[in-house]
């Protein structure tokens, strides 16, 4: 069974105040590691998918990067805009022919001014 | 902007009565879509996988008689909660897989509360 787990479970930063979010998991065959970010009352929104350990990605202020048992997403220098629930999710060989994924919990993070 | 829409976004219904929310594939076909259910300060949990043209797919612990899905085409499904509670009173998600699979989109998520 696939398995994700997110820490922490909340954040508190002041703006510039970069950190990172940890994404652990367990998986048989990763064919794929998402993460997404959800804001209060809304779907998530799609911002990366990581394939193989070693690979990273960007975006703006954000950079996920992946080994083979955790994934981390660093926020450098975030603003109060940043604030969110980020969540990380696995998609397993198991799930072959279908794109379900296994989700963590999430960390939700505030971003002061 | 959206590539996945979900209609309504919130709706009250009366305890006993069935509520539809659809689930709209922008601009790209979804032969197969993804209803979640969401609770407060939980994880997203699968619910079902829709397939056009065929049965949906429904996880362990969830009851297909209540919660109707239809793959009506390859743009459109539907959840139907049949029969509501007030338990079933949740946020619910759907998600489409892009192209190859490499991004999966979800909606902007349904709230339903059941009085």
């Amino acid at each position: 069974e696939d398995q994700v787990t997110q820490s922490p479970e909340a954040l508190r930063l002041q703006e510039g105040e970069s950190s990172s979010l940890n994404c652990s998991y367990t998986v048989s065959g990763l064919r794929g590691l998402f993460w997404y970010r959800q804001d209060p009352g809304k779907g998530p929104e799609f911002l990366f998918t990581l394939y193989s350990a070693g690979e990273e990605k960007e975006k703006e202020r954000l950079k996920a990067t992946l080994t083979k048992k955790e994934s981390f997403l660093h926020i450098t220098a975030p603003k109060p805009e940043d604030s969110a629930t980020y969540l990380c999710a696995v998609r397993g060989a198991m799930n072959s022919g279908y794109s379900t994924l296994t989700f963590g919990k999430g960390t939700m993070l505030l971003v002061s001014p | 902007g959206a590539v996945v829409s979900q209609h309504p976004s919130w709706v009250i219904c009366k305890s006993g009565t069935s509520v539809k929310i659809e689930c709209r594939s922008l601009d790209f076909q979804a032969t197969t879509m993804f209803w979640y259910r969401q609770f407060p300060k939980q994880s997203l949990m699968l619910m079902a996988t829709s397939n056009e043209g065929s049965k949906a797919t429904y996880e362990q612990g969830v009851e297909k008689d209540k919660f109707l899905i239809n793959h009506a085409s390859l743009t459109l499904s539907t959840l139907t909660v049949t029969s509501a509670h007030p338990e079933d009173s949740s946020f619910y998600i759907c998600s489409a897989p892009g192209h190859l699979g490499n991004t999966i989109y979800f909606g902007e998520g349904s709230w339903l509360t059941v009085v």
